[in-house]
């Protein structure tokens, strides 16, 4: 079946620190893949998406590249903010479905 | 765009009693999803709607469970006869599909949080 693996948090950085959040996924086919964020006390946000081999995705700051020869699609970003703390979480909707399947999320804390 | 609307936002009840949960989608938008997140998990699929024809549901959505979308507008998710273990955040989101191809990008409401004591 469909599985998407992400690192386990906390991740704790400090202001400024280069962030990778890796994930992994499981999955027939050319799934699209997805980054939502989820802030506390708020509903997930939609932070950047891919839709075949190759695709980067980007939004504020934020990168992830659909490694289909890896099974991946890693979140970075160059220089970390406060504002930044959140739980990521990595989804991936299957070629052949509609519901996503998400990762158990990767809590964020950045430090000044 | 207003953004996906869910009600209530907290919801407490007791054990056995019948709780209904309201998603308002993105106005446009034709599919409707249902989700449920526990704590320290990532969210679990329900059911989804095309307009007002539900036509997925997941194993996890027990007989206790009834989804409408009688309208294709908002949606309704009742749990009757709640348990302990219903206690989650309900999530509704929302999506364009138009043919066979596309990332769909889901939209997500603020959720409901559903303790049952």
């Amino acid at each position: 079946g469909n599985s998407v693996t992400q690192m386990e948090g906390p991740v704790t950085l400090s202001e400024e620190a280069f962030l990778t959040i890796n994930c992994t996924y499981t999955a027939t086919g050319y799934p699209s893949l997805f980054w939502y964020v989820q802030y506390p006390g708020e509903g997930l946000q939609l932070l950047l998406k891919a839709t075949k081999a190759d695709d980067k995705g980007s939004n504020k700051g934020f990168e992830a590249t659909y490694r289909k020869e890896t099974t991946s699609f890693h979140l970075e970003k160059g220089s970390v903010q406060v504002s930044d703390s959140a739980v990521y979480f990595c989804a991936l909707r299957p070629t052949s479905g509609y519901a996503l399947n998400f990762g158990k999320g990767t809590s964020l804390l950045v430090t000044p | 765009d207003t953004g996906v609307s869910q009600d209530p936002r907290h919801k407490i009840t007791k054990r056995g009693q019948n709780v209904t949960f309201r998603c308002d989608p993105i106005s446009e938008h034709n599919r409707l999803y249902w989700y449920r997140q526990t704590l320290g998990q990532g969210p679990e699929f329900l059911t989804y709607f095309q307009n007002e024809a539900q036509l997925e549901k997941s194993r996890l959505l027990s007989d206790r469970f009834s989804a409408e979308r009688p309208k294709g507008s908002f949606s309704t998710l009742e749990i009757q006869r709640t348990e302990q273990g219903d206690s989650a955040m309900y999530l509704c989101a929302s999506s364009l599909v138009r043919g066979r191809r596309g990332p769909y990008e889901q939209y997500f409401g603020p959720g409901t949080r559903l303790t049952v004591t």
